[in-house]
């Protein structure tokens, strides 16, 4: 069975760019979460969708901002680029609210590079 | 607000030498508690968890207690292999924030032969 899969690997944008990061979760799952990786910062949580409804959002600035679709995929996109959006951002799939099991799988990230 | 603090690293140790990382939380209420694990080009796994006081967590090898008195849930582990370098992470969610993760900031662990 696939895990979660997130693309691209790498991207490379610089200042005042859009980037659009993608993510599948594991088949059966409803429920996708993004998180940021920045050095030194630890990992902070994004946003939290399920059923295709942004359900929790971290505290992020209105430029970061996402969607699931239909097939419970999800895109993250962050405009107006900044240095420091320079990250790895994570998904993270999930049973959704409804399940018991509120066990998180995590994908391997895709890593932001802002010039 | 919620957070989440645990040892700095990088914490260098011999192949069978006992592993211990503090973790300390602040929150409200009775916060679940986890700890995940990122080996070096994977993503994040569950290693372990505990949803209420006095719970233990284990996996592994890996165990950790929800102590509610002293807020903490320290990882630790017996006997360390070169396969548990790795960067491990203590995280809470709240039982009112569902799907909301509070991370600390990683402790990388190196086992050497």
């Amino acid at each position: 069975e696939a895990g979660v899969t997130q693309s691209p690997t790498h991207l490379i944008k610089t200042r005042g760019q859009q980037a659009t990061l993608r993510c599948s979760p594991i088949s059966g799952h409803t429920s996708v979460y993004w998180y940021q990786q920045a050095l030194g910062l630890g990992l902070q949580f994004l946003l939290w969708y399920d059923e295709g409804e942004e359900r929790n959002r971290g505290n992020f600035p209105p430029r970061f901002s996402g969607r699931q679709f239909p097939n419970y995929s999800s895109e993250l996109n962050v405009n107006a680029l900044e240095l420091e959006d320079s990250a790895l951002y994570l998904c993270a799939s999930s049973l959704g609210q409804r399940a018991t099991n509120e066990k998180l799988f995590f994908g391997s990230g895709t890593q932001l590079s802002v010039l | 607000g919620d957070s989440v603090t645990q040892m700095e690293g990088p914490v260098t140790l011999s192949e069978e030498a006992f592993l211990t990382i503090n973790c300390t939380y602040t929150a409200t209420g009775y916060p679940s508690l986890f700890w995940y694990v990122q080996y070096p080009g994977e993503g994040l796994q569950l290693l372990l968890k505990a949803t209420k006081a006095d719970d233990k967590g284990s996996n592994k090898g890996f165990e950790a207690t929800y102590r509610k008195e002293t807020t903490s849930f320290h990882l630790e582990k017996g006997s360390v292999q070169v396969s548990d370098s790795a960067v491990y992470f203590c995280a809470l969610r709240r039982s009112d924030s569902w799907g909301k993760l509070q991370f600390g900031a990683g402790t990388q662990v190196v086992v050497t032969p």
